[in-house]
């Protein structure tokens, strides 16, 4: 069974400062797709970045970007030049190519401090 | 224009009761999907649907939920004989079709007491 780990229940950033957060999964397939997604106290769940696992170039929206370590099986997020809003719970998550089901990490909440 | 709507925004309930909790998609999205949410946890798959297709209900937690979606439009997860362990963050997503970006809902909040 496929599973996704964060590790990281909670991260701290200054404003204007750069933070990773790191997942790492677990799967034998080799065609599959990752996520992460922002949760913010509205509780709506908002797509921050994808990755195809096919593509061997990290993906990048703005100021955030993702280090894919396809044999490491990881799949870290880097937001560069924090903002307050960015404050939120970020999920990382899975999806088998051939499926639609989405599977997430526990999450880690993501303080901004100015 | 509008995203996915979900109906109530929070729910109280006693242990015992049925409760129904409603998801709009976003007009013309064929798949809807159903997650739960529980505290501390990430989001846990239940339901899904494609347009005329047979619901995958893979992950349904036990016979006590249900879902269903009229007209392949408005969707309503019930929960029968609610428990304790019940109480959750409910979130309904939809996308255009299969393996598009699925938009979510604010979500549920179901507490049962």
């Amino acid at each position: 069974a496929q599973t996704v780990t964060q590790s990281q229940p909670e991260m701290s950033v200054q404003e204007a400062e750069t933070v990773t957060l790191s997942c790492t999964y677990d799967t034998s397939e080799s065609d599959y797709y990752l996520f992460w997604y922002k949760q913010p106290p509205s509780r709506q769940m908002i797509l921050v970045i994808r990755q195809e696992a096919y593509k061997q170039q990290n993906a990048t929206e703005n100021r955030f970007s993702v280090n894919f370590q396809k044999a490491a099986k990881s799949f870290s997020l880097k937001i560069s030049d924090s903002q307050l809003g960015d404050a939120a719970m970020y999920f990382c998550a899975y999806r088998r190519g051939n499926t639609d089901k989405l599977i997430f990490g526990t999450g880690t909440r993501l303080q901004v401090f100015p | 224009g509008a995203g996915v709507s979900q109906s109530p925004s929070n729910k109280v309930t006693e242990k015992g009761k049925d409760v129904e909790l409603r998801c709009d998609p976003i007009s013309g999205h064929t798949a809807l999907y159903w997650y739960r949410q529980s505290l501390g946890q990430g989001l846990e798959f239940l339901i899904y649907f494609q347009g005329n297709s047979a619901p995958d209900k893979s992950g349904l937690p036990s016979d006590r939920f249900s879902a269903e979606r009229t007209g392949g439009s408005v969707s309503t997860l019930t929960i029968q004989r609610t428990q304790q362990e019940d109480s959750a963050v409910y979130l309904c997503a939809s996308s255009l079709m299969i393996y598009n970006e699925q938009f979510f809902g604010p979500g549920t909040r179901l507490t049962v007491l």
